[in-house]
């Protein structure tokens, strides 16, 4: 089945720090998804991307859909604390919001 | 607005057990998803539904779980009986359920159950 690897798995970073994560896939997708999920909570949109290549802002967070279909990743600049949790990409296969696939997450942690 | 509600949020319950999550989504949300997530792992798909009909049950292990959405909102996930391997956060999702790339699904706060 499709599988996403994303890394680092874990990062421990200073406040004020850029982080930089990525998402690659030996399977092409036509939508990737960035989540955040904190503690005890479902994981919550960040980002959609829709077209290869394209580039999309959310506030302090940047991310790409790469070329190939088979990749993406997700950029934070400016790190604060609230910052910290899991990030999760996924991709979607099919139409509309027939399946994700997720990654198995980013743990970031900061220090402050 | 709100949220995708899931009920009980912790569930602790011996194995061979039976066990039992509910799920309210989003009020006009026609699709609704349950998603088991492992320690250290992201969500994996069990099943989706559109309205009552489920569309893909193909990961839901069929010989122990079940799920039902009667009238096309609530759905109830059940294990019987419990594993030991099936500990873990249960996440309950819905969407509008347009077949355009722009759908989002939206979670709930999971059920974390452990079986001990």
């Amino acid at each position: 089945g499709q599988q996403l690897n994303q890394s680092p798995q874990s990062m421990f970073i200073q406040e004020g720090e850029d982080v930089s994560m990525n998402c690659t896939s030996s399977s092409i997708f036509n939508t990737w998804l960035w989540y955040k999920q904190d503690p005890g909570e479902g994981p919550v949109l960040l980002i959609a991307l829709y077209k290869a290549g394209e580039l999309t802002s959310n506030g302090r967070l940047t991310a790409q859909f790469g070329i190939t279909r088979k990749d993406s990743f997700l950029n934070i600049s400016a790190s604060i604390p609230s910052d910290v949790g899991i990030y999760f990409c996924a991709g979607r296969i099919g139409q509309g919001a027939q399946k994700l696939v997720f990654g198995q997450g980013t743990r970031l942690t900061i220090n402050p | 607005e709100a949220g995708v509600v899931q009920s009980p949020r912790y569930k602790i319950i011996e194995k061979k057990q039976p066990v039992a999550f509910w799920c309210n989504p989003i009020s006009g949300h026609n699709t609704l998803y349950w998603y088991r997530q492992n320690l250290g792992q992201g969500p994996e798909l069990l099943i989706r539904y559109e309205n009552e009909e489920a569309v893909d049950d193909s990961q839901l292990p069929k010989d122990r779980f079940s799920a039902e959405r009667l009238k096309g909102v609530d759905s109830t996930l059940k294990i019987q009986p419990a594993e030991l391997g099936d500990s873990a956060v249960y996440l309950c999702a819905s969407s509008l359920g347009q077949l355009f790339d722009t759908d989002t699904q939206y979670f709930g706060p999971g059920t974390r159950l452990t079986v001990l």
